[in-house]
Parts: C-alpha cells; structure tokens; sequence
C-alpha cells in the first residue's frame, strides 16, 4: 500500500530533551515535506525537500532540523524541545513539484502528536 | 503578507444537500490551489486541485470553482453524505516556490443525518 509512515503517533517528552520522528514513504517520491497543526494556525511548513541532500525552510523552521539522506526517508530532529513545540506534526510527499500536472498534491502520514512538557 | 483564510470556520449540511465551503486568499501571485479534506485522527487527504488558468474543475461529486479577481476559491460538494464530514482545507502555492503551500486554518463540515 502506498503510504507515507510515520513514528510515533503519540510522544510525550521534557523540555531539553533532543527527539526524532521519523518519516518513510514507499512511492519513490522526490518531495517531501514537515508541516505542524495548531488548533486556529492550521498547517504550517516546518522544512521541505526537494530531493536527496537537498532541503529549505518553510514558515516555521526555528526549533528543527531535518535531513534527506535517502530518498525514502525525511525525519525530523527537535534537538532541545521547548514547551512550544507541543503539536500535532505531519510529515508528506509528493511525486513532482506542486502545480506541475493535477492530483500531485502531498500525500499525508497520519501524523505524531508531540507533548513537551 | 499572504494568507489563506476561509469565510466559515463551521459549516451544518443535511445529508443529500449540496455543500459549499468558500476560501480568501491574498497573494496574487499563487497559481495553484488545493482542497485537503481532514478526517478526525487523520492527515489531511488531497481531494481536488485547480491550476489559476482554469475557472473551474470537477471531480468525482465535488468541484472546485476560482475567482482570481476576489482572490476566492470554493468547493462544491453534491449529494453531501455522513463521510464527508471533516475539516476541509485550502491550500494555495506559488510559482515562485513551487513546494511551498500556504493552508488556510480549515472549515468544520457536519453533515446531518
């Protein structure tokens, strides 16, 4: 099944302490993409990658890291969380650029609700 | 500054109704939009998409329709059924940056039995 993963679905942590949540997708897709949700905000873009070795900031980047070693997998790195970082996080991905063709849109994961407390 | 916002934060339908969930956005210069529709515990799932050369598309009992000169999008929902009460997105994206895709802060659809 086409699928974009991710782990965990719930985390609760302390402040300070460094977490990953990972991110896989099976569909060999070149984009993908970090987004958060808060409740009145919606969803904003944390990081994206275009490809391998290759990422940008979104809207949101302060407080992450990200990398793309393989093109399969787009984890996302608190290294010091803060209470402010309590979120529901998504990860996505795309086949081709938004925009170029119809029905690319991103592929959601169902998402990691992370507690920082 | 850009944005994306919708005119109903909430939205009652009866079942068999058609729905229509509206969308602002501000930026000019987006060219593409898209409808994400969110079911509870779910990530957002990708329904239909419009290109800003288009007026209008269809898909499978939804449409999506845009006014670039009020800057408005809207989404049209014929026979609304139980399960396609969520939360509906747009989202719009630039040609400038083609992977960055602004969402707007979503709309309530209930759909009433």
């Amino acid at each position: 099944e086409a699928q974009v993963t991710q782990n965990p679905r719930y985390l609760i942590t302390v402040t300070g302490k460094k977490l990953t949540v990972t991110c896989s997708q099976n569909m060999n897709h070149e984009y993908m993409s970090w987004y958060r949700q808060d409740p009145g905000l919606g969803l904003r873009q944390i990081y994206y990658s275009m490809n391998v070795e290759v990422t940008d900031k979104g809207d949101v980047p302060e407080g992450y890291k990200v990398s793309r070693k393989e093109k399969r997998n787009f984890p996302l790195i608190l290294e010091s969380p803060s209470p402010n970082q309590t979120s529901l996080y998504f990860c996505a991905s795309s086949l081709k650029p938004l925009g170029q063709g119809f029905g690319y849109g991103y592929t959601f994961g169902s998402g990691t609700r992370l507690t920082v407390v | 500054g850009e944005s994306v916002g919708l005119h109903l934060p909430t939205l009652s339908v009866q079942e068999g109704d058609n729905s229509i969930i509206n969308c602002a956005y501000s930026n000019s210069a987006s060219d593409y939009f898209i409808w994400y529709k969110q079911e509870s515990g779910k990530g957002p799932q990708f329904i239909i998409d419009i290109r800003s050369n288009m007026d209008k598309r269809q898909g499978q009992r939804v449409t999506v329709l845009l006014n670039k000169t009020v800057k408005h999008l809207s989404l049209q929902i014929a026979a609304t059924q139980p399960g396609d009460s969520a939360v509906y997105f747009c989202a719009e994206n630039g040609l400038s940056s083609y992977d960055k895709v602004i969402f707007g802060p979503g709309t309530s659809l209930s759909v009433i039995p």
